[in-house]
């Protein structure tokens, strides 16, 4: 199995609405990480998780909330929303931080 | 500011082509170098891996390798198909990946 699955894979939220964007993997990976992808723009980094410890995080506003319950799922938390946050939210994972990632299909948000 | 640059942006060939896309960067640091496709609207699908200590990795009709000194690495395609269209994008970097401008490639039967 060498997939990271998310869900939903699609998700329209109003600004006052919470939310959570959901990502999981049964790979042994130790880390995971999340990267924001706005319309024809590269993926840019937002949060890393190594061994369930936060690592990095890219300066991300709060409304942004990551969570590690376990090795296998990550999730990201989201509250108070603008429209400029719409994009497509992918998750990553990797063996171990210096590693070969594999990221998820994304799950594309529409904030209204 | 790490930056990654593509070139070229775009690029349509004829099926059973073979072709070269270019990624630069601006410094030489020690880091890996990935590869990736990207279909619209979807995920993103890893094709190669260069560790920081490789010059080159293989798999199927693709080549990549890497040239730190000259901050470039290049992905090779041979015998291009229309399975091939896709965006692909390279990444450097080891924790923290950072992603070039990508090149978006057409395939035509």
């Amino acid at each position: 199995d060498t997939e990271v699955t998310q869900t939903p894979k699609h998700l329209v939220m109003g600004m006052t609405n919470k939310k959570s964007l959901k990502c999981e993997q049964h790979m042994g990976h130790r880390a995971m990480y999340w990267y924001k992808q706005k319309a024809k723009k590269p993926p840019e980094l937002m949060f890393v998780y190594s061994y369930e410890k936060l690592s990095i995080n890219e300066s991300v506003p709060s409304r942004f909330s990551p969570e590690c319950p376990n090795s296998s799922l990550l999730n990201l938390h989201l509250h108070a929303l603008q429209p400029e946050d719409s994009a497509l939210y992918l998750c990553a994972s990797s063996p171990g931080p210096n590693t070969e990632a594999f990221f998820g299909q994304g799950t594309r948000l529409t904030v209204v | 500011k790490q930056e990654v640059t593509q070139i070229p942006a775009a690029l349509s060939v004829p099926e059973g082509e073979n072709l070269v896309l270019n990624c630069s960067f601006t410094d030489s640091a020690i880091y890996n170098l990935q590869w990736f496709r990207q279909d619209p609207g979807k995920g993103l699908t890893s094709l190669l891996l260069i560790q920081s200590s490789q010059r080159e990795q293989t798999s199927g009709r693709l080549n990549a390798s890497l040239d730190k000194s000259s901050g470039r690495s290049t992905l090779y395609i041979a015998a291009s198909q229309p399975g091939d269209s896709a965006t692909y994008l390279c990444a450097k970097g080891f924790q923290k990946l950072v992603f070039g401008t990508g090149t978006r490639l057409l395939v035509s039967p």
